[in-house]
């Protein structure tokens, strides 16, 4: 299985500022690599698709970058709602494996 | 608008069977794909298996062995049983729809039933 090592696992940041959060695959992962949003509720929300398409409703202050084993999550300007877990998940080959998360704090 | 919600026991004794159903609306199962992901408590999410369009199955082959995943497109629900039931099974289980924007990216989540394994 393919293990996605995703960093920090927690950031604690503030209102307005930018943030990036990294996820390394073992292997390469041709651009196969997602973002989701996990509230404390529990609710999963997906947030960008194949590296760096936006979900429909996504905020554009979420952007995605990557290639290759290497991956990054960008928020420009933190909003309150901004504050969760957040996920990297690959799809490059089965079974679908996601990273350990990150918990983005208020500092 | 599509939803997707997973029903089924809080608490099942250890060593038992499992058994979730997971009800979908807004979009048919002949048309998506519909798989399962677990999260124990505090920790990161796990691929499970997935109910495929066509009605065939694939599985993580760590869980292989104990789940089984069904479904009735008449009811519009997805089943999953897994069996012989231990603490480290207790965890909440979702299931998603895979989207059709790319594989394996679950664009529709269900809200999520957590399930105790304990006597």
């Amino acid at each position: 299985d393919i293990q996605m090592t995703q960093t920090p696992s927690s950031m604690p940041a503030s209102l307005g500022e930018r943030v990036t959060i990294s996820c390394r695959a073992s292997q390469g992962i041709s651009n196969y690599l997602n973002w989701y949003q996990q509230k404390p509720d529990g609710t999963i929300k997906p947030l960008i698709y194949y590296t760096s398409n936006l979900q429909s409703g996504v905020p554009s202050r979420f952007s995605g970058s990557g290639s290759g084993t290497d991956y990054s999550l960008t928020i420009s300007s933190l909003e309150p709602e901004d504050f969760a877990m957040y996920y990297c998940q690959q799809y490059d080959s089965s079974p679908p494996t996601f990273g350990a998360g990150t918990k983005l704090e208020l500092k | 608008q599509v939803q997707l919600m997973e029903s089924g026991p809080g608490l099942v004794q250890p060593s038992e069977t499992l058994s979730l159903t997971c009800t979908v609306s807004g979009f048919s199962l002949t048309s998506y794909n519909v798989h399962w992901v677990r999260q124990p408590p505090g920790k990161g999410l796990e691929w499970m298996g997935v109910m495929w369009s066509g009605g065939s199955t694939d599985y993580n082959s760590a869980l292989k062995s104990r789940l089984s995943i069904s479904r009735d497109t008449s009811k519009n629900q997805v089943f999953l049983k897994m069996n012989s039931l231990q603490s480290e099974d207790t965890t909440t289980y979702y299931c998603a729809r895979e989207s059709p924007l790319g594989p394996g990216y679950f664009d529709y989540w269900g809200q999520g039933v957590m399930v105790t394994v304990s006597s």
